[in-house]
């Protein structure tokens, strides 16, 4: 079964508006929490990594005002997507090791959220 | 800078008609090599974690295998079920962040 959900799977927003999308560790505690981006035909791109009580850690490129990540508890990452625009729109989608697993247990992806900002 | 280049971009078998993928990767002190399939419009779904060369792992139809340069996902006797695209990703030593290739698109054909 699915160990990390991701919430909602299809969002279609108007352009200026602002988007939430959230991630859940099942079953586990995530202290780490990773967002990804996709392309089509492209690969998965790290956007930033959450960490529970401290500022996420953004990746070059990334607009952190852009993309404000929360992680407020060990089991919920959010991220907002403010002031969506059409280049915005995208396949995201989130991460998380089960600690339990030692240093290598695999990621375990949500299902991915498709936005359409129009 | 960590790289991994995946090909055939697309294969179509017929079922039954076994083949390989191929992930070739550089990275500085491999960690792991994961393969995922990832289904249209879903997250990537863990096949298997490879983490020295001569390792192979196997599950149903799929077997991974890794040198010190690349990664194979044989398929064997494929059903169209195990149609999907197959990510293959790498992750260094005293680092989390994975880094993906683009997939192959496999296609199963009845």
């Amino acid at each position: 079964g699915a160990v990390v959900s991701q919430h909602p799977s299809r969002v279609i927003c108007k352009s200026g508006t602002s988007v939430k999308i959230e991630c859940r560790s099942l079953d586990f505690q995530a202290t780490t929490m990773f967002w990804y981006r996709q392309f089509p035909k492209k690969s998965l791109m790290l956007m930033a990594t959450s960490n529970e009580g401290s500022k996420a850690t953004y990746e070059q490129g990334v607009e952190k005002d852009k993309f404000l990540i929360n992680h407020a508890s060990l089991t919920l990452s959010t991220l907002t997507v403010t002031s969506a625009h059409p280049e915005d729109s995208s396949f995201y989608i989130c991460s998380a090791r089960d600690p339990r697993g030692g240093e290598n247990s695999p990621l375990h992806f949500g299902n991915g959220t498709r936005l359409t900002v129009t | 800078e960590d790289q991994v280049t995946q090909s055939p971009e697309a294969l179509r078998l017929q079922e039954g008609e076994s083949s390989s993928l191929n992930c070739s990767y550089t990275v500085s002190g491999l960690r792991g090599l994961f393969w995922y399939r990832q289904d249209p419009g879903k997250g990537p779904e863990f096949l298997f974690t490879l983490y020295s060369a001569g390792e192979e792992k196997e599950k149903e139809r799929l077997k991974a295998t890794l040198t010190k340069k690349e990664s194979f996902l044989h398929i064997t006797a494929p059903k169209p079920e195990d149609s999907a695209t197959y990510l293959c990703a790498v992750a260094p030593f005293g680092n989390e962040k994975l880094t993906f290739g683009t997939g192959t698109r496999l296609t199963i054909i009845p």
